[in-house]
């Protein structure tokens, strides 16, 4: 099993551009999340899907979109960047959303938006 | 108050001493709890699921005080490898929860 994968590892965007950071996991979990991570912060939730076709808005949603249009797939969209959207980015997956499942997490990737 | 709170640390602490940080929670309906690790630029990993009043994985025992709110965890005889980030998680346990993660306490544990 590969986990949980996400692409790319690394990205610089100017403001105003789109992209899409990739997430995938080969463990058949129906939760699946993204997490951003700022310095001197938690992680806090961005959006988040209980299963496929179903996703559901985070702590901070501003500015980002999903789908789920597989159980493996979870793609996170910047819509228009921003410099406040500089961070890492973690995707996580578990068996069930409730706390009593183990959240794997993917290597995240680390956005610079300048 | 915030959801979750951990003392950001450092802690620096000699090998082969014993530390110990605290979580404290604020929903009194979280039945259980997890630790992560989380070592410097790498994704958390879990090192610890908490269920009832403590568990114990080797050198690592978490202990949960229902009545203070807290969760604590100890280590001993620390190693260099345990240098981290520790990251706490409360869970509500009532059906579907987002989990909310403490910003984490940092060890260094130096030769």
């Amino acid at each position: 099993n590969a986990g949980v994968t996400q692409t790319p590892k690394f990205q610089v965007l100017k403001t105003g551009q789109s992209m899409t950071l990739q997430c995938a996991q080969d463990m058949n979990h129906e939760y699946m999340s993204w997490y951003r991570q700022d310095p001197g912060m938690g992680l806090r939730l961005i959006h988040y899907s209980v299963g496929a076709g179903i996703t559901d808005q985070g702590e901070v949603p501003n500015g980002y979109n999903v789908s789920r249009s597989t159980t493996e797939d979870f793609p996170l969209r910047l819509l228009s960047a921003a410099p406040s959207q500089t961070s890492v980015y973690f995707c996580a997956s578990s068996f069930t959303g409730t706390g009593g499942s183990e959240q794997y997490f993917g290597p995240g990737t680390r956005l610079t938006v300048t | 108050r915030k959801e979750v709170e951990q003392d950001p640390g450092p802690f620096n602490v000699p090998e082969g001493a014993t530390v110990a940080f605290n979580c404290t929670y604020s929903n009194s309906a979280s039945q259980s709890f997890f630790w992560y690790r989380q070592d410097c630029r790498k994704e958390p990993k879990l090192l610890m699921s908490v269920y009832s009043s403590g568990n114990e994985d080797g050198r690592f025992t978490a202990q949960l005080n229902r009545a203070s709110q807290y969760i604590s965890l100890l280590i001993r005889d620390s190693k260099l490898s345990d240098s981290a980030t520790y990251l706490c998680v409360p869970n509500p346990n009532t059906g579907f929860q987002k989990l909310v993660f403490g910003t984490g306490t940092r060890l260094l544990v130096s030769p």
